[in-house]
């Protein structure tokens, strides 16, 4: 069965410091693989996807996520975090039957530090 | 419109009664999902639906919840009897086709919580 874990439940970096975070997928053929984020109180954002392709994706608010077929990894990084970027990160893989359907990670909480 | 509406944004509800959810998926898209957010985190998909037919119900509890998304009005999430384990927010998303390479667009979340 499909699974996806992100192994850190919380982390906490300075500002301005660089993010990584971590996303490890279960997944018999090439995946869909998507990165949301999650304001307090808001839905969830695309942040990137990763169809095919290049593997390394850039997406919004400075974001990117590196493909790593041989390692089942699918982690997002940023060399620079804001504050603003403190929120609950989502990685998430797609099914290939189409039924759109998404399975999520735990969810990962960032905290930054002034 | 241009995002998906979940209304209400709240909703209270004492053991045993019904709560009803509501979402409008963005104009165009065909397929609407509902998951489940238990405790922040653990997104567990309940239902989908292409138009006004059900996709995938692989999620669904079989009792006590239910689903619709009829023509021209919101698609609905109704929970008979709530339980306090139904506490959780419900988001609804929506999309143009349902592969798994598709792009899915959240509301913002109904959260519900039963006492």
């Amino acid at each position: 069965a499909q699974s996806v874990t992100q192994p850190d439940i919380h982390i906490t970096v300075s500002e301005g410091a660089s993010l990584e975070l971590r996303c490890n997928y279960s997944y018999g053929a090439t995946p869909y693989l998507f990165w949301y984020v999650q304001s307090p109180g808001q839905g969830l954002q695309l942040l990137l996807k990763y169809f095919s392709g290049d593997t390394l994706v850039q997406g919004i608010k400075g974001f990117e996520a590196e493909f790593k077929r041989s390692q089942s990894s699918f982690n997002l990084r940023k060399p620079s975090v804001h504050w603003s970027d403190a929120a609950e990160y989502f990685c998430a893989v797609g099914q290939s039957s189409n039924t759109g359907k998404l399975i999520f990670g735990q969810g990962t909480t960032l905290q930054v530090k002034p | 419109g241009e995002e998906v509406a979940q209304t209400p944004k709240h909703l209270v509800r004492g053991e045993g009664q019904k709560a009803k959810l509501y979402c409008a998926p963005i104009k165009g898209h065909s397929y609407v999902f509902w998951y489940q957010q238990v405790l922040k985190n653990e997104f567990k998909f309940l239902i989908s639906f292409q138009n006004e037919n059900v996709f995938d119900e692989t999620g669904m509890p079989k009792e006590r919840f239910s689903a619709k998304c009829l023509p021209n009005s919101p698609c609905s999430l109704e929970i008979q009897a709530t339980k306090l384990e139904d506490s959780a927010v419900y988001f609804c998303a929506s999309s143009q086709f349902a592969g798994g390479a598709t792009e899915a667009f959240f509301g913002q979340g109904t959260r519900l919580t039963v006492v």
